[in-house]
């Protein structure tokens, strides 16, 4: 089954069941999100990533929603496996003081189980 | 094309010594980014640069750190004195441009102050 709603830090799901992993961000000016995948022992993996001009993007397995009236960013992955088990991040480009930065938001760790 | 390198990989230092970290970006990536990430949060990022000039360094305790990049292309950070907190894995990235497309990350240095 899916799992919706506010961001948890932990999420269990069995192999073949989709996921639903959330993300709040704080700044409405940010433009460009990305989701990053973290295996333990390793630096964060690019996933998939959306601009704040779409609403929905969808990759081989992932979709990234968007949903900038309340700053929420959502990760969907289809058919979730046993090599998904990971820590998951969003990040946002955040204007400072001299461009912009990629600042991550909490984590949620998956753990899939056969 | 060769990924973001890192090293060392791991260091164990006692408080108050120095440490230093090295990161060659991927070649042409005009930004450059270091993270500290502590067990059990996100990246939390302490500066960025873009070729050879610093963008933000807001975060950056710079009564002990200090990061330079000479030539716009390697990086190093250094801890002058370390402390018990500073244990985290030290992570750096490179993006092409600042803020359009994602930053790719080394596979980081982990770092214990005892």
């Amino acid at each position: 089954g899916e799992n919706v709603g506010l961001h948890l830090p932990t999420l269990s799901v069995q192999e073949g069941d989709n996921s639903i992993i959330n993300c709040a961000y704080s700044n409405s000016a940010s433009d460009y999100f990305i989701w990053y995948k973290q295996e333990s022992g390793k630096g964060p993996q690019f996933i998939i990533d959306i601009r704040s001009n779409m609403d929905k993007r969808q990759g081989q397995r992932v979709t990234v929603l968007l949903n900038k009236t309340v700053k929420h960013l959502s990760l969907q992955i289809a058919a979730t496996q046993p090599g998904d088990s990971a820590v998951y991040f969003c990040a946002e480009n955040r204007a400072n003081q001299a461009g912009t930065a990629l600042i991550f938001g909490k984590g949620t760790t998956l753990s899939v189980s056969s | 094309e060769a990924g973001v390198a890192q090293s060392p990989r791991y260091k164990i230092i006692e408080k108050r010594q120095s440490v230093a970290f090295w990161c060659n970006p991927i070649s042409g990536h005009a930004t450059l980014y270091w993270y500290q990430q502590i067990l059990g949060q996100g990246p939390k990022l302490l500066i960025q640069f873009q070729n050879n000039g610093v963008v933000d360094d807001s975060q950056l305790p710079k009564d002990r750190f200090s990061a330079e990049r000479l030539k716009g292309v390697d990086s190093t950070l250094k801890i002058q004195p370390a402390k018990l907190e500073d244990s985290a894995v030290y992570l750096c990235a490179s993006s092409p441009i600042m803020g359009i497309t994602e930053a790719f990350f080394g596979q980081g240095t982990r770092l214990t102050v005892v």
